[in-house]
């Protein structure tokens, strides 16, 4: 079965610490997106790439780094920076990341701090 | 500053009746608009989609409806099922002048449709 898997389902970081969150994808998707959902907010683009070995900020890219190094992987590291870290992570693909396609997402990761 | 709004955090409704999801926008740029549910512990799914160049788009059991002038979009489903019951997230997108359409999220609204 074609989807997205993120990973771990539960992840906890310590003061000061760096961590990494998981997204593969086998749809054969360009785009790939990094989201944050909070408690009553709407979510919120982190980082976008449309094809590997590039990638764009979102809007609240502060405190977060990716890379793309391959098609089918889109991690996002949570750094020591991200003062407020708490939240639930999707990451998301689409074929190509053009006007009006419609978004594949992952499971989720709830990251909480120590 | 939110530019995608559901200002109802919650909606409940009877097994076979009809449900209604709001959605409110601020940004005249959006041009096409959609609909996400969610289920627990699960990632948002597509549902339904509209372009600005339409006021209605429907799917089975779900419509959307969409008036530009009020910046207003809303969801039926009908007949509601107990199946249905999940978080809804209203998104809107414009190209901005570039290729890559960015979507906005409203907050969602939770749906329970009783039995």
């Amino acid at each position: 079965d074609g989807g997205i898997t993120q990973s771990p389902k539960y992840l906890f970081r310590k003061e000061g610490q760096n961590v990494t969150l998981s997204c593969e994808q086998n749809l054969n998707h360009d785009a790939m997106y990094w989201y944050r959902q909070d408690p009553g907010q709407g979510l919120r683009l982190i980082y976008y790439s449309q094809i590997v070995n590039d990638f764009q900020k979102g809007d609240i890219a502060e405190g977060y780094s990716v890379s793309r190094e391959k098609k089918e992987s889109f991690p996002l590291t949570v750094t020591s920076a991200q003062k407020n870290p708490t939240a639930f992570y999707l990451c998301a693909s689409s074929y190509q990341g053009l006007l009006n396609e419609k978004l594949f997402f992952g499971s989720g990761t709830q990251l909480s701090v120590l | 500053d939110q530019q995608v709004k559901q200002n109802s955090p919650s909606l409940s409704v009877q097994e076979g009746r009809i449900s209604i999801l709001n959605c409110d926008y601020t940004n005249s740029m959006f041009d096409y608009f959609l609909w996400y549910k969610k289920y627990p512990a699960e990632g948002p799914t597509f549902l339904i989609s509209i372009s600005s160049i339409k006021d209605k788009n429907e799917d089975g059991r779900f419509t959307v409806f969409l008036n530009k002038s009020a910046k207003h979009l809303s969801l039926h489903i009908v007949p509601s099922q107990p199946g249905d019951s999940a978080v809804y997230f209203c998104a809107a997108s414009s190209a901005g002048g570039t290729s890559y359409g960015k979507l906005t999220f409203g907050q969602g609204t939770i749906l329970t449709v009783h039995p």
